[in-house]
């Protein structure tokens, strides 16, 4: 029974690069979340995204991000042309149907390291 | 906007030592409340939760209520293990635009001892 899996698990990039960070959800589960722990900080939502749609993205940068939850394969986050600030924990959790309070499961996160 | 705020860490005991982690929260309305704990190297769990004033969340000996007047959700536990040894998270829901957009606390780390 698998859980939420997130890969890489850590992930450095120089300023200017690209990255692209995966998370395949639990078996079953179409809805994915992706949050962001900047450090000394809490997890803040990004992105809330079901198959093929994204249905919030009202955390997410105006600049330079973006994420995507195809028909087939893993959910996406890519950010391009990394800055420093950008240096953060991903995390993504998934959960079976869409409503308040429904229960997350959380993946171990990708940690992202900009030099 | 909504936010959370809890203890900062480490928190070291010793086995079998009573654990309180303090968390106050700020929201419009009425907001579900949880925990989550993350043992190393694994994400995220959620350990209880409380949807209304006055509900106890429990779960693996660990209790919290959520109190309304003074907006608070402290995590307790009688007496704690060496297995216990995680970072705790408070987090609420503010249950606007529905799915699951949860404000996060900072973490607390919590270490036992032998």
């Amino acid at each position: 029974n698998a859980g939420v899996m997130q890969n890489p698990r850590h992930l450095v990039r120089r300023r200017g690069q690209e990255a692209r960070l995966r998370c395949s959800p639990m078996k079953g589960h179409s809805h994915v979340y992706w949050y962001r722990q900047l450090p000394e900080e809490g997890l803040k939502f990004m992105v809330y995204l079901q198959k093929e749609n994204i249905i919030d993205e009202s955390g997410m940068p105006k600049e330079r991000f973006s994420a995507e939850f195809p028909k087939e394969g893993p959910s996406i986050l890519r950010i391009q042309q990394v800055v420093r600030g950008d240096s953060a924990a991903y995390f993504c959790a998934s959960s079976t149907r869409q409503g308040t309070n429904e229960k997350l499961f959380f993946g171990s996160g990708t940690q992202l390291s900009v030099l | 906007g909504d936010s959370v705020t809890q203890m900062e860490g480490p928190v070291t005991l010793s086995e079998e030592a009573f654990l309180t982690i303090n968390c106050t929260y700020t929201a419009t309305g009425y907001p579900s409340l949880f925990w989550y704990v993350q043992y190393p190297g694994e994400g995220l769990q959620l350990l209880l939760k409380a949807t209304k004033a006055d509900d106890k969340g429990s779960n693996k000996g660990f209790e919290a209520t959520y109190r309304k007047e003074t907006t608070s959700f402290h995590l307790e536990k009688g007496s704690v293990q060496v297995s216990d040894s995680a970072v705790y998270f408070c987090a609420l829901n503010a249950l606007t635009g529905g799915g699951n957009k949860l404000t996060f606390g900072t973490g607390t780390q919590l270490k036992v001892e032998l």
